[in-house]
């Protein structure tokens, strides 16, 4: 089946610690983005990229990185620069150049502790 | 900086009624979607609007999208409880790169 899959569903991260939290997806999609939730809040565009080795900020990049080495990946680390990692992160990704959906995976849940 | 911004907030509307909720953007766009979210999961397609186009229709949903006003709704017909959950409209950023903006959404419950 085709889809994307965001892994672990819950993590737990002591402060000062860094955290890598993965998205894979099997539909061939060039573009992937990592979006942020805060309790009953919206989603934010933290980092996106368009194809392979390429990748660009969002609006609120700062404490976070990526990579994108394959095509079917884009993990994203949450650093200890961070400061309030608590939050919900969803992964999604969609065709590029003729935008008609986006996939979500089904997020990770972040609690620092 | 948020692209979309939905209206209502939030929204409590009795079983059978119709939902209405609006969104706003800022900038010239492609093309204009609406998601679903339940409660801590991921978000689902529900239905995509060109920006040459004015109004469209999937099942009991109905989309119109008024690009000189830059906004947009989303009407649900004959609402059931299965609709409660949280709605979000979002925008690309008019061709200039692949960027999907939401907006904060609109939380409806469907009151039995």
């Amino acid at each position: 089946d085709g889809g994307i899959t965001q892994s672990p569903k819950y993590l737990f991260r002591k402060e000062g610690q860094n955290v890598t939290l993965s998205c894979e997806q099997n539909l061939n999609h060039d573009a992937m983005y990592w979006y942020r939730q805060d309790p009953g809040q919206g989603l934010r565009l933290i980092y996106y990229s368009q194809i392979v080795n390429d990748f660009q900020k969002g609006d609120i990049a700062e404490g976070y990185s990526v990579s994108r080495e394959k095509k079917e990946s884009f993990p994203l680390t949450v650093t200890s620069a961070q400061k309030n990692p608590t939050a919900f992160y969803l992964c999604a990704s969609s065709n590029w150049g003729d935008w008609t959906e986006a996939f979500f995976g089904q997020g990770t849940r972040l609690t620092v502790v | 900086s948020q692209q979309g911004e939905e209206d209502p907030q939030a929204l409590s509307i009795q079983e059978g009624e119709n939902a209405t909720m609006n969104c706003s953007y800022k900038t010239s766009i492609n093309n204009l979607q609406w998601y679903r979210q339940n409660s801590g999961r991921g978000l689902v397609h529900l239905i995509l609007i060109r920006s040459n186009e004015r109004e469209k229709h999937s099942g009991r949903l109905r989309v119109t999208l008024d690009t000189s006003k830059k906004s947009s709704s989303l009407l649900i017909t004959a609402s059931r409880a299965a609709d409660t959950a949280s709605y979000f409209c979002a925008t690309d950023a008019g061709g200039r790169d692949d960027k999907i903006i939401f907006g904060k959404g609109t939380r409806l419950h469907i009151l039995p």
